[in-house]
């Protein structure tokens, strides 16, 4: 059971280009998400999604992108990378049931390190 | 809104004592706690989760935390930390009603030999 699966792991952009991180999770989890993490700021939502062909946008969402065709896949899109995008990004997934005792947990990924240049 | 406070950016314990890692949170309704671990370069383990009954969660690598309502914390504990033990170590909060959690900004471990 592979998880939460990111890539690529690391990756250089220059200022204006655009790339997708890949993400694809074998659990059949309806929910997944992506977060980038800051130094010393935790990790912030950017955007999330409750089942294939349902995205909405999370607390940081300028400047990305995603789609989610399958149960599986989540690719974020940076479109016109800059400095301001170079992060740590993470790509998690969780089964929910609905509101109340379920607690579902939430799996990461391994991460993906981008430097925008 | 739902937030999270870890005080401390760093906690410096030797190896065999106790290490406490704080964490306070806001929510609205009833808290569904997490505590995640990660190492260098690698992504966020899960450790523990408090949802409902016993305020003492035990979770992995001998971790536990105590839920305290009154005093809105979910503190981590281990009664004797180990060298491997040193990683960042973050809290997490979501309302029962919700889906998203909400991070706090991490607290570096680091336990000497």
């Amino acid at each position: 059971n592979a998880g939460v699966t990111q890539t690529p792991k690391f990756r250089i952009l220059k200022i204006g280009q655009s790339m997708t991180l890949q993400c694809t999770q074998d659990m059949n989890h309806n929910y997944m998400y992506w977060y980038r993490q800051d130094p010393g700021m935790g990790l912030k939502l950017i955007y999330y999604s409750v089942g294939a062909g349902i995205t909405d946008k999370g607390e940081v969402p300028n400047g990305y992108n995603v789609s989610r065709s399958t149960t599986e896949d989540f690719p974020l899109r940076l479109e016109l990378a800059a400095p301001s995008q170079t992060s740590v990004y993470f790509c998690a997934s969780s089964y929910w049931g609905g509101t109340g005792g379920s607690g579902n947990t939430i799996y990461f990924g391994e991460g993906s390190w981008l430097t925008v240049v | 809104a739902q937030s999270v406070a870890q005080p401390e950016d760093q906690v410096n314990v030797a190896e065999g004592n106790p290490l406490t890692v704080k964490c306070t949170y806001s929510v609205s309704g009833n808290p569904y706690l997490f505590w995640y671990v990660q190492y260098p370069n690698r992504g966020l383990q899960f450790l523990l989760k408090y949802i409902t009954g016993d305020n003492l969660v035990k979770g992995s690598y001998g971790f536990e935390a105590e839920f305290n309502k009154s005093q809105t914390s979910f503190h981590l504990k281990k009664p004797s930390a180990l060298v491997s033990d040193s990683a960042l170590y973050f809290c997490a909060v979501r309302a029962a009603d919700d889906y998203k959690l909400s991070f706090g900004a991490g607290t570096t471990v680091t336990v000497r030999a």
